[in-house]
């Protein structure tokens, strides 16, 4: 079966990094995605990894390796305002999208 | 503005009656799709469309139809919905995957309740 794993949960300080990690096993690859869910809001959109290797978005990183099975979203000088889940999905040789159940990040003053 | 909608935000129904949740986008994509999502599951997958007339089954296909007549519109249908079917819903759009970003735009959501 097709399966996306992401801690459950991550508590990290005001102005430090955090790595958030995602591993998956799925039917084909079509890319790996990184989504922020605020509570009660829809899904935006962080990132996309289609070839192995870092991609940098200001403070927001994404990492790929397609031979491991494997990717992290790294965030840096954490922000109050970064608290939300962080969501990793992987899109199938079908076009489907596969989604993990999500990382919920605490940041602590 | 560049917006996926969905309508309603809010609905209570008892079960067997039957509901349509409408989505449009208005950003010319091909690829749509229609989420629910549980606390403690994560987002999954209902039916995704890669073009008008083409629908496929994602994760959780159960109790739910959709149609993709106009490629802006992709309705959500459930014909005699069932409390297991409370849940949060999502629509979201994108263009189709490698045709340049692949960003998915997601609607705000509908919350419905089947008593």
């Amino acid at each position: 079966g097709q399966n996306i794993d992401q801690p459950t949960e991550m508590t990290a300080t005001e102005g430090a990094i955090v790595q958030i990690n995602c591993t998956y096993q799925t039917s084909g690859f079509n890319g790996l995605f990184w989504y922020q869910q605020h509570a009660g809001e829809a899904p935006t959109f962080l990132s996309y990894n289609v070839l192995d290797g870092l991609e940098e978005k200001g403070r927001f990183s994404s990492f790929l390796s397609r031979s491991k099975g494997y990717s992290y979203l790294l965030l840096k000088e954490l922000q109050m305002k970064d608290s939300a889940s962080y969501l990793c999905a992987v899109m199938d040789s079908n076009y489907q999208l596969i989604w993990g159940a999500g990382t919920k990040l605490i940041i602590k003053p | 503005e560049a917006q996926v909608t969905q309508n309603p935000r809010y609905l209570i129904t008892v079960t067997g009656k039957k509901l349509t949740v409408t989505c449009s986008q208005n950003m010319n994509h091909e690829y749509m799709s229609w989420y629910r999502q549980d606390p403690g599951l994560g987002l999954r997958q209902i039916y995704y469309s890669m073009n008008v007339e083409v629908t496929d089954k994602g994760d959780v296909p159960e109790g739910y139809k959709v149609s993709r007549k106009e490629k802006r519109n992709f309705p959500l249908i459930l014909e005699s919905p069932s409390p297991n079917q409370t849940s949060l819903y999502f629509c979201a759009s994108s263009l189709l995957p490698g045709q340049g970003t692949d960003t998915q735009y997601f609607g705000p959501g509908t919350r419905l309740t089947v008593l």
